[in-house]
């Protein structure tokens, strides 16, 4: 089965600094590779997604993330973190089911904190 | 081009008691999940509709059901409620190739359930 794992629960930045979310999978195949984002009280909005193609994968919002299968990692990174980037930050990978169907598999989440 | 949209958005219910959550696809997809979050925690998968009919299921009992109608619109419902089911439910829709390849999932902005 797939797996992730998010390596930190809480992070917190100040404005202007780089930002590092740090993702991990487990995939028994080549997985396709998720980051949503989830304001207060909000849904879950599409981050960016890896589908094996390129590996450096460039977002929305000046986000981008690098697909690195020797490490099994997806790290989440943006240069300059603003304000508004203060959320609930999910790594998501997709599971197979039978027929060829896919679901999600979520992380548990990492909560960037952006402080002025 | 209209979202993901579900409702009601909050919800209070009792033990015991039944519920039932909409959702309208997004135009053009097909396909639809659900995922429960609960709180501090990452969505987990309930089921997927496809072409009205449950094409896959997480770990949830039978007391959760679901339908798909032909507008792709689709309902989640619960039945003999626990506190347990406290949570933010999520949909997602998708556009599901014949081949078996699924699109992204985007997300609505949920309901959120809470049984006393």
């Amino acid at each position: 089965a797939q797996s992730v794992t998010q390596l930190d629960s809480h992070v917190s930045v100040s404005e202007g600094t780089p930002v590092l979310l740090r993702c991990n999978y487990s995939s028994s195949y080549s997985p396709s590779l998720f980051w949503y984002v989830q304001h207060p009280n909000k849904g879950l909005q599409l981050l960016l997604k890896y589908t094996s193609a390129a590996t450096l994968v460039k977002g929305i919002n000046g986000f981008e993330a690098e697909f690195k299968k020797s490490e099994t990692s997806f790290h989440l990174t943006k240069p300059s973190a603003h304000m508004s980037d203060a959320a609930e930050y999910f790594c998501v990978v997709t599971e197979p089911f039978s027929g060829g169907y896919n679901k999600l598999i979520f992380g548990a989440g990492t909560r960037l904190a952006v402080h002025p | 081009e209209t979202g993901v949209t579900q409702s009601p958005t909050h919800l209070i219910k009792t033990r015991g008691q039944q519920v039932t959550l909409r959702c309208s696809s997004q135009s053009g997809h097909n396909t639809v999940s659900w995922y429960q979050q609960a709180l501090g925690q990452g969505p987990q998968f309930i089921f997927q509709y496809y072409r009205e009919e449950e094409n896959g299921r997480g770990n949830f009992p039978p007391r959760f059901s679901g339908l798909q109608f032909p507008n792709y619109s689709s309902e989640l419902n619960v039945n003999a409620l626990e506190l347990d089911d406290s949570a933010l439910y999520l949909c997602a829709s998708s556009f599901q190739r014949t081949s078996g390849t699924t699109d992204t999932q985007y997300f609505g902005p949920g309901t959120r359930l809470t049984v006393l």
